[in-house]
């Protein structure tokens, strides 16, 4: 089992520019999520997508926007960079249950987004 | 709403000795709680979780954590730290909506 993956490792990009970052889930897995974890401080929720539809959102502008595709892996997309965009983007991957709450989930190694 | 609190931002114990990681949580109903791991660099490992059956819960590499209702906490030990357990350690409550809310982070350090 591969886990979750993510790509790119590392990115950089200037102000102004707009960003792609990629999740695959663990297998089995039905539901991502995306963290944005500045240096030195814990994760926060950016948005989490289940049946190919964003199914609730943290406190993050619209510039942050997402997508999930039919075999359950996910887009992050970020337009208008600032500089305080950069940072660790994490995503996680889950099952959604029966009654619908999602089971515990599991981290990628993150991508790590520099912004100048 | 959830959240939780770390009480220590930095952690120092010999190799051998015993680990002690402090939470406390806020919940307006029973909560889902865990410790996730993050090694300098890399993504975060689930240790352990809580989710209302035993209050007692064992993770992975020897660490267990101790739900108690009273207190609000949640606090994360191991009888005997390794050199390998060096690592920045968060506390986490899930919300109604599964939404993972983080603590700040404890950085614990090893020292030989």
């Amino acid at each position: 089992d591969a886990g979750v993956t993510q790509s790119p490792t590392h990115l950089i990009k200037t102000r102004g520019q707009q960003v792609t970052l990629r999740c695959s889930p663990k297998s089995g897995h039905d539901t991502v999520s995306w963290y944005q974890q500045a240096l030195g401080q814990g994760p926060q929720f950016i948005f989490q997508y289940y049946e190919e539809e964003e199914r609730q959102r943290g406190n993050f502008p619209d510039r942050f926007s997402g997508h999930q595709f039919p075999n359950y892996s996910s887009e992050l997309n970020v337009n208008a960079l600032l500089l305080g965009d950069s940072a660790l983007y994490l995503c996680a991957s889950s099952y959604t249950l029966g009654g619908g709450g999602a089971d515990t989930q599991y981290f990628g190694p993150g991508t790590r987004l520099t912004v100048l | 709403a959830q959240s939780v609190t770390q009480l220590d931002s930095h952690v120092s114990v010999s190799e051998g000795t015993p680990v002690l990681l402090r939470c406390n949580y806020s919940s307006s109903y029973s909560p889902s709680l865990f410790w996730y791991v993050q090694h300098p660099n890399k993504g975060l490992q689930l240790l352990l979780k809580y989710t209302s059956a035993a209050t007692l819960v064992k993770g992975i590499n020897g660490f267990e954590a101790e739900f108690k209702k009273s207190e609000t906490s949640f606090h994360l030990t191991k009888p005997s730290a390794h050199m390998s357990d060096a690592a920045e350690y968060f506390c986490v409550v899930s919300d109604r909506t599964d939404k993972l809310i983080f603590g700040t982070g404890t950085r614990l350090q090893v020292f030989p």
